[in-house]
């Protein structure tokens, strides 16, 4: 079983509409949950960060983190054509741990 | 500058030839990583540097991939007598000593012919 699971879709949604990204993970000890966006011909850059389980919201992108099932998501409200990018589910299990990839998440806002 | 610079932006080689891809991270980071990214698929790890110590390199697909950081700053990776399967873009990324985040450069895209 791979460490972090994710569909790498592609996802089409029109503007506006509520996204949903999802990843799972297989080791407990992670305690770290990054996303990371990667727009086409560019490097990944981060866009939130979350420590241990719950919620973190940051303007129209809220990250939750579901420790018991191992369950990581990151929704985008209100979405934008400029949102349309590869998103990139990153946990780790120390702050110092290198940031391993999953196969990341293809999402097209169309306008 | 502000940002991970990276050269060339685009390489293209002959099967056999070698290749050294370039890495200015930000000044002051401590940590340095090399990615792989295929087309469509996620940055896979290659090596990683703690100033000028090779602390991983687990994930060097073999041994023509090698790479330094001699002064702990400027890192190179070298290529020898590539590959097709070696085309894909090259990512570098550097960080603090906390890596919590890693700031990624725009990558070199290598094309073996």
């Amino acid at each position: 079983q791979k460490e972090v699971e994710q569909d790498p879709g592609p996802l089409s949604v029109p503007e506006g509409a509520i996204v949903s990204l999802n990843c799972t993970y297989s080791n407990s000890a992670f305690q770290y949950f990054m996303w990371y966006r990667q727009y086409s011909r560019k490097g990944p850059e981060l866009l939130m960060y979350t420590y241990s389980s719950g919620n973190k919201e940051d303007g129209r992108f809220t990250a939750q983190v579901d420790k018991s099932s191992k369950y990581i998501s990151l929704f985008i409200r209100d979405s934008q054509p400029s949102d349309s990018a590869t998103y990139l589910c990153v946990p780790k299990g120390t702050s110092y741990d290198k940031v391993i990839f999953g196969p990341g998440t293809s999402l097209s806002v169309i306008p | 500058g502000a940002g991970v610079s990276q050269s060339p932006r685009y390489k293209v080689a002959k099967r056999g030839q070698d290749v050294a891809l370039r890495c200015d991270p930000i000044s002051g980071h401590v940590s340095l990583f090399w990615y792989q990214q295929a087309l469509g698929q996620g940055p896979e790890f290659l090596t990683y540097f703690q100033n000028e110590a090779q602390l991983d390199k687990s994930g060097l697909p073999s041994d023509r991939f090698f790479a330094e950081r001699p002064e702990g700053s400027v890192s190179t990776l070298k290529i020898q007598r590539t590959q097709q399967e070696d085309s894909a873009v090259y990512l570098c990324a550097s960080s603090t000593t906390r890596l919590v985040q890693a700031f990624f450069g725009q990558g070199t895209r290598l094309t073996v012919v």
